[in-house]
């Protein structure tokens, strides 16, 4: 089993759409989280922290449930610009684990 | 500005021929990173250092070597290169637990 899960996609949406992705993760002794945006051939860049009280920022929410090992990021209203792969992010001390990612596309 | 720096951006090599990416972050971070990128794989970690003089092996440590003689540079080194090492690169540093910053990344193929 991986250890950060996340659903596989793609997403096809059109603008204005609401959309949700989800990741679920093994170690239970993680300590952080986060949502990463990377657009294509670039490098990751921080979208969000995930906390436990969840937390939001503009059109994006996150929100983290430690008893089942689970983290969601919600995007209302969707962007042209929002298109990109989103990536899961958990640490576990010393490591950081990085799920596979979910490529989003927001359509006209 | 705060930021990682990775070079070469883009690198043409043989099959054998010792290669060094560089790595260096001007944030004073004691965590650094090294992961590859391939389709389908995600990100994988590939050796990370939680300080000076302090590394250790990430999940795909075959076939690569790493040093941190200084807190700002973490160069990845490549003695033997194959073809199955053609990916693209990314370095990280953070503070210990804190979210990850990323170079711009380096596309590496082996013939």
């Amino acid at each position: 089993r991986k250890e950060v899960e996340q659903d596989p996609g793609p997403f096809n949406v059109p603008e204005g759409a609401t959309v949700a992705f989800n990741c679920t993760y093994s170690n239970s002794a993680s300590q952080s989280f986060f949502w990463y945006r990377q657009d294509c051939r670039k490098e990751p860049k921080l979208l969000m922290s995930v906390y436990s009280s969840g937390n939001e920022d503009g059109r994006f929410t996150a929100q983290l449930n430690r008893a089942s090992q689970y983290i969601s990021l919600l995007i209302r209203d969707s962007k042209l610009s929002d298109s990109a792969t989103y990536l899961c992010v958990v640490n576990e001390g010393n490591d950081m684990r990085f799920g596979a990612g979910t490529r989003l596309t927001v359509k006209p | 500005e705060a930021q990682v720096t990775q070079n070469p951006r883009y690198l043409i090599t043989v099959t054998g021929k010792k290669l060094t990416v560089t790595c260096s972050q001007n944030m004073n971070h004691e965590y650094m990173s090294w992961y590859r990128q391939d389709p389908g794989l995600g990100l994988r970690q590939i050796y990370y250092s939680m300080n000076v003089e302090v590394t250790d092996k990430g999940d795909v440590p075959e076939g690569y070597k790493v040093s941190r003689k200084e807190k700002r540079n973490f160069p990845l080194i490549l003695e033997s290169p194959s073809p199955n090492q053609t990916s693209l690169y990314f370095c990280a540093s953070s503070f210990q637990g804190y979210e990850q910053y990323f170079g711009p990344g380096t596309r590496l193929t082996v013939t």
